[in-house]
């Protein structure tokens, strides 16, 4: 069965410092790959995801991801964080013809203090 | 606005009441999902409508919990006889199938209380 652990329940950095956010993920069988984020009060948004090919992928505000099939992980990172990154970021996965449904990780706070 | 809608945004009830929610996907999207989110936990997948055949029901939609979406467009989520163990943010997704990859919109959840 599929499962997402993400490694960190809450991480809180300063404003400009560099942030990883950790996600392993079990399946077998082949998966698609996402960061979902939700910030205060808010409905929950596709950040970026992981479809094929480069294993690299970025989002349009600076956070990027990257596929590891061999250690099983996605994790997010982003080199310099703002204080409007305060959220709660979620890994999820789904599998290849499963009607894409989700499975979700537990969630990490990010919390960016000045 | 043309997201993906959902009513009522809170509903604080009594234990052993029955409670409807209603969720509007975006327009021509055929795919309704259905999870549910509590304390400190990320979103558990319910169930998922293709048009209006239930397609997949998870192991936590017990007897009380059922879902329908009679024309293919809005659905609803209905639990029967509440228990306070049902209390979390129940949140509805739309997606559009039939490409390799269909991206989910979510709705803003409709927060239970059972009390």
């Amino acid at each position: 069965a599929q499962s997402v652990t993400q490694l960190d329940s809450q991480v809180p950095v300063f404003e400009e410092a560099p942030v990883e956010l950790r996600c392993n993920y079990s399946s077998s069988v082949s998966v698609y790959l996402f960061w979902y984020v939700q910030y205060p009060n808010q409905g929950l948004q596709l950040l970026l995801k992981y479809l094929s090919g480069s294993t690299l992928v970025e989002s349009i505000n600076g956070f990027e991801a990257e596929f590891n099939k061999s250690q099983t992980s996605f994790h997010l990172r982003k080199p310099s964080v703002h204080i409007s990154d305060t959220a709660e970021y979620f890994c999820a996965v789904s599998e290849y013809n499963q009607g894409g449904k989700l499975i979700f990780g537990q969630g990490t706070e990010l919390s960016v203090k000045p | 606005d043309t997201g993906v809608s959902q009513d009522p945004r809170h509903k604080i009830t009594k234990r052993g009441q029955n409670v409807t929610f209603r969720c509007d996907p975006i327009s021509e999207h055929n795919r309704l999902y259905w999870y549910r989110q509590t304390l400190g936990q990320g979103p558990e997948f319910l169930t998922y409508f293709q048009n209006e055949a239930q397609l997949e029901k998870s192991r936590l939609l017990s007897d009380r919990f059922s879902a329908e979406r009679p024309k293919g467009s809005f659905s609803t989520l209905e639990i029967q006889r509440t228990e306070q163990g049902d209390s979390a943010m129940y949140l509805c997704a739309s997606s559009l199938a039939g490409q390799a990859f269909n991206e989910q919109f979510f709705g803003p959840g409709t927060r239970l209380t059972v009390l």
